[in-house]
């Protein structure tokens, strides 16, 4: 089972829709949790964190579930400038180290 | 506040060439992170260092892959005789900290073309 598995999607909406992505991740150690965007060739880029209360940030809502190990992101009033891949992302950090493991994201294309 | 700065953008190699990446962290920063982008693939973590430092390799190829973050001057990746497989976008990123819900800063990576 991968660490972090997202569907890849390509989710293809039109602007002004409401599009959710999920991802789950396998290791129950995990303590943050992050959405990150990359845009064709270029660096991720962190869109926000993920709190166990769950969080909004204008347009973006991110969830999570320990239970479940499940996290989501949820784009209202979608943009064109959204169009970009979305990425989980999740941090355990043990002896000393800090890693954050990448899930291979999720593709979004906002139509006009 | 310059972010994190990574050169060369683009490097060509030729099979069996040595390829050096360079990163010169944010301001103030002094945890460092490599990360690989294989083609269509996500981003998969290499090493982790701390000024003069190497915190976790757990990531690196066991050969022909070494890192290092001296006390002056950027981290450098340094790849000796490459190969085609080593062709992908490298990607550094720095902190602040470590911890819960710290924030990496990523630099605009250098994909390395093997030929």
């Amino acid at each position: 089972r991968k660490e972090v598995e997202q569907d890849p999607g390509p989710f293809n909406v039109p602007e002004g829709a409401t599009v959710a992505f999920n991802c789950t991740y396998s290791n129950s150690a995990s303590q943050s949790f992050f959405w990150y965007r990359q845009d064709c060739r270029k660096e991720p880029k962190l869109l926000m964190s993920v709190y166990s209360s769950g969080n909004e940030d204008g347009r973006f809502t991110a969830q999570l579930n320990r239970a479940s190990q499940y996290i989501s992101l949820l784009i209202r009033d979608s943009k064109l400038s959204d169009s970009a891949t979305y990425l989980c992302v999740v941090n355990h950090s043990g002896a000393g180290s800090y890693q954050l493991t990448f899930g291979k994201g999720t593709k979004l294309s906002v139509i006009p | 506040n310059a972010g994190v700065m990574q050169n060369p953008r683009h490097l060509v190699r030729r099979r069996g060439q040595e390829a050096r990446l360079r990163c010169s962290p944010m301001k103030g920063h002094s945890h460092v992170y490599w990360y690989r982008q294989l083609p269509e693939e996500g981003l998969k973590f290499m090493v982790y260092l701390q000024k003069e430092n190497i915190i976790d390799e757990s990531g690196m190829p066991k050969e022909r892959f070494s890192a290092e973050f001296p006390k002056e001057g950027p981290s450098i990746l340094r790849i000796q005789q490459v190969v085609r497989g080593d062709s992908a976008a490298y990607f550094c990123a720095s902190s602040l900290r470590t911890g819960e819900n710290t924030e990496a800063f990523f630099g605009q990576g250098t994909r390395l073309t093997v030929v």
